[in-house]
């Protein structure tokens, strides 16, 4: 199956710094990536939706000015956590489609486990 | 709002034994049914998914089980395994275009030997 890779699979910082994962499409080509936070022992929740060319589309009660998404190729979307704070650590899981299958199945990266002292 | 509700929250089966993890939705234009498998620390994994123009799937051990009506669907996994002790999820989606998908809550399963 298609792969996706999330860098870094962790990372800690310290409150204030800002933290950037990438999520990259290794084998195939997505207009749209999806963004997932989750908190331990729950389910993913959507964040945002990170289209190539165009801003992200942010799901209610999703910071954007803390959660800085970016897409600018058809392989590559970034999320910058801003002055991340201990209440930001999670784990962070980014998605794609292939684009020529919009409405197939969906591949999810290994997660990024971000802890802020 | 839950869109999509699962049951149970967790799970524990002997080895060999049948794991059944029920899923329902309200929305009516959703349109794709996918089960993901997520072991910890890791990324979801896509485990089998189906099409409201069928009822049933199978994909080895694995079957979904799709009741349009009812607007419910199940997934069965059978002979159940030590192996399959992971998190499950159930999700809908809508059809057509970039569409995002909804997770349900998540069963924990346990296979004891």
């Amino acid at each position: 199956g298609a792969v996706v890779s999330q860098h870094p699979s962790w990372v800690i910082c310290k409150s204030g710094t800002s933290v950037k994962i990438e999520c990259r499409s290794l084998d195939f080509q997505a207009t749209t990536m999806f963004w997932y936070r989750q908190f331990p022992k729950q389910s993913l929740m959507l964040m945002a939706t990170s289209n190539e060319g165009s801003k992200a589309t942010y799901e209610q009660g999703v910071e954007k000015d803390k959660f800085l998404i970016n897409h600018a190729s058809l392989t590559l979307s970034t999320l910058t956590v801003t002055s991340a704070h201990p209440e930001d650590s999670s784990f962070y899981i980014c998605s794609a489609r292939p684009y020529r299958e919009p409405g197939g199945e969906l591949f999810f990266g290994e997660g990024s486990r971000l802890t802020v002292l | 709002q839950q869109q999509v509700k699962q049951s149970p929250q967790s799970l524990i089966v002997q080895k060999g034994g049948i794991s059944i993890i029920n899923c329902a939705y309200e929305n009516t234009a959703f349109d794709y049914f996918p089960w993901y498998q997520q072991f910890p620390g890791k990324g979801p994994a896509l485990l089998i998914a189906i099409r409201p123009d069928v009822s049933e799937k199978k994909e080895g051990r694995f079957t979904i089980s799709f009741n349009k009506s009812a607007k419910q669907f199940s997934l069965h996994i059978m002979d159940s395994q030590p192996g399959d002790s992971a998190t499950y999820f159930c999700a809908a989606s809508k059809a057509g275009g970039y569409q995002k998908v909804t997770f349900g809550t998540g069963t924990k399963l346990q296979v004891i030997p």
